[in-house]
Formats: structure tokens, sequence, C-alpha cells
């Protein structure tokens, strides 16, 4: 199994909603991202979490929440969002943090801000 | 952080080699190059990746310079398959943690 599986694949939310972007693996990997991909933009990244621990934010604002309950899943909790924040959400997982190994993209949840 | 540049588009005839070239002349020496593709509506995909020397696989070929101030992602015959946004990307070392930083990309059109 090579797969990163997000859900849902699409979202539409308030400004006032509170929702929550998922992501699982189960290739054994232990570094797990959140890229923010905006329409006809290169995917800008956002948090790294390694062995379960964030190890990068971005200076991503804080109604943006990330969570790594265990080493197959990735959260990604959604609060008081802007219309700008509109976009495709990628998570993507690599064996670890050594660059000499690839990392595999999930399909994204594209997501619209009402 | 160090960055790459990249065409905004390129054609390609099919079943034609392709070179799509990426600058990167801020890359440090534990940088490693990476390329990735993406399908409309889909998450990117790996191609290749290296550090100092040429690399080949099943999908493409790198070909990094002497100094790796710049690479070359090279499809040896192009399909109509292979048209996508690819990305050059530097895997950059921050206080021993690492990330994946995206150029801009290139487009690629391939013409039957």
């Amino acid at each position: 199994d090579t797969e990163v599986t997000q859900t849902p694949k699409h979202l539409v939310m308030g400004m006032t909603n509170k929702k929550s972007l998922k992501c699982e693996q189960h290739m054994g990997h232990r570094a797990m991202y959140w890229y923010k991909q905006k329409a006809k933009k290169p995917p800008e990244l956002m948090f790294v979490y390694s062995y379960e621990k964030l190890s990068i934010n971005e200076s991503v604002p804080s109604r943006f929440s990330p969570e790594c309950p265990n080493s197959s899943l990735l959260n990604l909790h959604l609060h008081a969002l802007q219309p700008e924040d509109s976009a495709l959400y990628l998570c993507a997982s690599s064996q670890d943090l050594r660059g000499n190994t690839e990392a595999f993209f999930g399909q994204g949840t594209r997501l619209t801000v009402v | 952080d160090a960055k790459t540049t990249q065409p905004n588009s390129m054609e390609s005839n099919e079943e034609e080699p392709v070179h799509l070239p990426c600058n990167h002349s801020t890359i440090s020496g534990t940088d490693y190059i990476h390329w990735y593709r993406q399908l409309p509506s889909q998450g990117p995909e790996y191609v290749i990746h290296g550090l100092t020397s040429n690399v080949n696989n099943r999908m493409a070929s790198l070909a990094i310079a002497e100094d790796r101030k710049s690479s070359t992602l090279i499809l040896h015959r192009a399909t109509l398959r292979d048209a996508a946004v690819y990305y050059c990307i530097l895997r950059v070392t921050t206080s021993g943690t690492y990330k994946y930083i995206f150029g801009t990309g290139t487009r690629l059109k391939v013409l039957a």
C-alpha cells in the first residue's frame, strides 16, 4: 500500500464553522506534511511532523491547528477561516526526514470557505 | 531557503525527448534535488531525485550540473500522459529538520 488517503475530497465551510481535514498512510512513514496550494500556484509548506512531533510551522495562522495522534494519522483542524483560505490542501508522508527518500502525496482536500 | 526557477511552460511533440531545466543557484551542499509532477486535480507524483550524480529511473533521467547550480529533467520519449506541471524541488535542511521547497513549476504540453 503506497497511498496517502485524504478525507474529505471536497469541503465547503462557513467562516464561523469548525472542521477537520484527515490524512492517513500505512507505509510506516514517520514524517508527515501539510501543504496549501492555491490555483495555478505551487504547493506551499505549512507544517512538518516528525515522529508525531511538530518539527516545522511555516508561520501559519493559528486558525489552522495540526495534530498527529499517531504515526499513521495527521489532522488539520480549521476554525474561523477566511475566504482567502480556500485552496487545495495536500498531505504528504516520507519514510523519515532524510532527503534521499521520496515523499508520497495524497489527492488533496479542496476547501471552499464561504 | 534556497529556491528554484523554472520556465513557465514548454511544448513537446509526442515520442520526442523533452529537457526541462531548473536553476537553483543558491543550493547548499546538503540539499537534494527532487522532481515531481502534478496532473490536473491530483496530488504531486514523485519522478526522480539526486544529490550530485546523474540519475536514471524508469520514468526519467536527471542531469545535475557539476557546480549543482542547475539541473535538467529528461523525459526520453514524451507521451500524451506526460502532460503535467513539473516541479523542481529542493529538500532543504533547517535546524536538523528537512522540508521540500517547490519551484514555480513548468507546464508541459505534449502535442500529438
